[in-house]
């Protein structure tokens, strides 16, 4: 089945650094999802690019399909940004990479 | 107000006995899911229902069998407990069979725990 690699598995900021985080999958994905999941265990929806570049607030998404690869960034870390980040993707079956921790410290 | 609304938040089962996890969604959305997360494992998809049928089945066992009332219920029954089954039971909706365009949206989860 589909591999999803995430990196780095933890990251630790300082409060106002910037972030980047990486997915890379092993077969063809037509879709693909950025979710967060909060300390508490809630999966919150941050970014659907299966392609091309996004952007939202402070999160920009950038999935380079033929590469197979999506990166996530996120400027001006703040200490609520603290949790899991999720990489979901796939094609005709959906998986999800095992998270970046990410900890941002004041 | 959450959209997906999932029941009950928490149970605790013992091995052997049968267990119902319900969700509802109040998004309008097409297609339902129902995931799991262990404390080995990542996230895992299960099922996929679009329009109360079942399109996709990634669970190997039986004993998980998913129930469509109406349209934005899907409830999923799990029988014959063992402890391997404790996880927290997300439940999912998109607008279409996510595969395409559109997002996904989860439910708060249902943490079980089987002794």
């Amino acid at each position: 089945g589909q591999q999803v690699q995430q990196s780095p598995a933890s990251l630790v900021l300082q409060e106002g650094e910037n972030a980047e985080l990486q997915c890379n999958f092993s077969s063809t994905a037509t879709q693909l999802q950025w979710f967060y999941q909060s300390p508490g265990g809630s999966l919150v929806s941050l970014l659907s690019n299966p392609s091309g570049t996004k952007h939202t607030g402070r999160l920009t998404s950038t999935t380079v399909t033929k590469e197979r690869r999506s990166s996530l960034h996120i400027s001006s870390s703040q200490t609520t940004d603290s949790g899991t980040y999720l990489c979901h993707t796939g094609y005709q079956n959906f998986y999800f990479g095992k998270g970046t921790s990410l900890t941002v410290i004041p | 107000d959450p959209k997906i609304i999932q029941k009950p938040k928490y149970l605790v089962a013992v091995t052997g006995s049968e267990k119902i996890l319900i969700c509802e969604q109040y998004l309008g959305h097409n297609a339902m899911y129902w995931y799991r997360q262990s404390a080995k494992k990542p996230l895992e998809f299960m099922f996929s229902y679009s329009y109360q049928k079942l399109m996709d089945n990634q669970t190997a066992s039986s004993r998980f069998q998913p129930q469509s009332s109406k349209k934005n219920h899907l409830d999923l029954q799990i029988t014959a407990l063992k402890p391997d089954d404790s996880a927290t039971y997300f439940c999912a909706s998109s607008q279409d069979v996510w595969g395409g365009t559109g997002q996904l949206y989860f439910g708060e989860g249902s943490k079980l725990t089987v002794l």
